[in-house]
């Protein structure tokens, strides 16, 4: 059982769409990180959020940690091609420093 | 600033063999995190060092053993291999967390494949 589920698990949109995907636990995070994965490569960190409530912007892209810090969404508005790729959140708990636990990943596709 | 690098970028091995994976941080980041990709588990935390010690470990069997260099380098390896250790194995760095969020970098991976 994953410590982090994430939604959807697949996401296939039109270029200029918008889409939400959702990161959700029952266990609080002391911070949670957002990565993009392309094919074949490393996660790239996309942003790390740390306070309940918090919302961050990068370019299209809204990140927001939940009150409670249990979960987070990742917004990107007017999606393009560029956008395609494996979205993973990660975070640690207080209870398990220095181990990032992952969720599965949500694939977007955003087609021409 | 080089980001982190793993050599090889890919590997084929037959089962029972080992194998040893090499990382290289970020200059200046002195905690390396290794993890196992595979598409049925997605990413697993193996272990983690900083100061040429293992801080922490995941739920792997004692086949999968890492250290640390003085210069933070560090190494991975799997011994016995059997046919599910077939995996991306991706390392990652960051600043000692302890003194900040446990913000990781990754390198491009090493692709294992075992016949």
């Amino acid at each position: 059982t994953q410590l982090l589920e994430q939604s959807p698990q697949f996401l296939s949109i039109q270029e200029g769409e918008n889409l939400t995907v959702y990161c959700n636990s029952s266990s609080v995070f002391s911070s949670l990180q957002w990565y993009r994965q392309e094919p074949g490569e490393g996660p790239v960190l996309l942003v790390t959020v740390v306070t309940g409530g918090e919302v961050k912007k990068l370019k299209r892209l809204t990140f927001q940690f939940g009150d409670a810090r249990k979960d987070s969404s990742l917004h990107i508005t007017a999606a393009q091609p560029g956008d395609t790729g494996l979205y993973l959140c990660a975070g640690e708990t207080t209870d398990s420093w220095g181990k990032l636990q992952f969720g599965a990943g949500t694939q977007v596709v955003v087609t021409p | 600033k080089a980001g982190v690098t793993q050599t090889p970028r890919y590997l084929i091995k037959t089962r029972g063999q080992q194998v040893t994976l090499s990382c290289s941080p970020i200059s200046g980041h002195r905690s390396v995190s290794w993890y196992q990709q595979t598409p049925g588990q997605g990413l697993q935390f193996l272990f983690e060092y900083f100061s040429e010690t293992q801080r922490n470990k995941g739920n792997f069997p004692g086949r999968f053993s890492g250290r640390q260099f003085s210069n933070s380098r560090s190494e991975m390896n799997v011994s016995t291999l059997e046919l599910g250790d077939s995996a991306l194995y991706l390392c990652a760095s960051s600043l000692d967390f302890r003194n900040s969020y446990n913000e990781q970098f990754f390198g491009p991976g090493t692709r294992l494949t075992v016949l």
